[in-house]
Formats: structure tokens, sequence, C-alpha cells
């Protein structure tokens, strides 16, 4: 089924650790995202790729780094994890400038 | 500043209507998306305006008005399977959606 794998969907981590969100689309779609969401604030932009080999800063990057070696992999690294970072963090993909998102499932995580 | 102002809560009834607002102000504008995102689960994608106008899918309706900043979502014929949270998204001058924390609405039998 085509869309948006992201792994692990739930994990706890230790502060200072290191962690790698994982995120593969097989729609081909040129630009992905990284967001964290919160309660009550909404989903925040981390950081997102327009295509292939670029990246941006989001609203909320720092903590975070990114990397788009191909046009499927969008993975999401914590270098040092703190309890700040607990969220839940949602990879997404789209088509075209206005094209719709499709998101991940998720990956919960949490920072002890 | 770019922003997105929704209600936090709303509550109807089973078989009712209920209309959802969204206001924004954002950096140039390319359109206005709307989700539905149910507890624990990823966002799904809803409605997508860029012209005035009201447009229908099913139960779901959804309005804009570009020249009040504004648009809302309307669901009838409430079910409680549409419990769940709404999120306004604009799509700004450099095509980033700026998004609104989201309108939870619960549904009463």
């Amino acid at each position: 089924i085509a869309g948006i794998t992201q792994a692990p969907t739930s994990q706890i981590l230790a502060a200072g650790r290191r962690m790698t969100l994982r995120c593969t689309q097989d729609m081909r779609h040129n630009a992905m995202y990284w967001y964290r969401q919160d309660l009550g604030l909404g989903l925040r932009l981390i950081h997102y790729s327009n295509t292939a080999g670029t990246t941006g800063k989001g609203e909320v990057p720092d903590g975070y780094s990114v990397s788009r070696a191909n046009t499927d992999d969008f993975p999401l690294t914590l270098a040092s994890a703190v309890p700040s970072q607990t969220s839940v963090y949602f990879c997404a993909s789209r088509t075209g400038d206005t094209g719709e998102l499709f998101f991940g499932e998720g990956s919960r995580l949490t920072v002890l | 500043g770019q922003n997105i102002d929704q209600p936090t809560e709303m509550t109807a009834t089973e078989g009712a209507i209920v209309q959802i607002n969204c206001t924004y102000q954002t950096s140039g504008f390319n359109g206005l998306f709307w989700y539905q995102q149910h507890a624990g689960e990823a966002p799904t994608f809803l409605s997508y305006n860029v012209l005035d106008g009201l447009e229908e899918k099913g139960r779901f309706s959804s309005f804009l008005s570009r020249s009040k900043g504004y648009s809302y979502l309307l669901l009838k014929e409430l079910q409680m399977k549409d419990s769940a949270s709404y999120l306004c998204a604009a799509l700004d001058s450099n095509y980033q959606l700026i998004w609104g924390a989201g309108t939870k609405l619960i549904i009463k039998p």
C-alpha cells in the first residue's frame, strides 16, 4: 500500500542519547516535512525538504537535524535528546506546492 | 506575523449541524486546508479551498472568503465517528503551511 512509513512508532529515550526517527515514502513526492505535535500547540514544522539533496529549517529546528539523500527517505535525528523533545513526531509529504499533505502514522517519543 | 485562529473545543449533538470557524493572517495566501485528526492518529485531508465560495463534499463543506481572511468547515448529519480534532491550515506566499492549534469536536448522543 502506497504511503509513508515511520519508525519507531513509540520510543522511550534517556536524556543525552542520540535518536534517529526514520521516514520513508513510496509516492515519489518531492517535498517532505517533519512536524512535532504537542497538546494545545498544534503542528509545528521542524525541518523540510523541497527535493532530494536540499533541506530547510522550519519553525522549531533547534536540536534536530535532517538529511535527504534520495527522494524516498527523510530521517530526523536528535543528536542529544532533552526532555522538552518529548512529543509526537509526524513525517509528511506532498506532490506539489498546493498538494495535500500525506502523513505517516507518527512516532511517539518520550525523553526521560 | 502569521497566525491562524480557531476555537479550542466545540460540542454538538449527533444528527445536528456544526460550523467550525477559522481566521487567518498570512504573508501571502495560496489556499486553505482542513484536516481531520482522530485521537492518537495522523491527520487526514478533508478539503482545500483557494477561491471564494463553498465547496461541498458529502456531509462536509468548506467555505472561504479571501477578503475577510476567513474559512469555515460545516459538518452535517453529525455521527459519533465525527468526534475528532479539525485542523485549519493556510498556505503562505512561500507555499508553507501555517497551522492552527485545532478544534476538538465532541459529539454527544
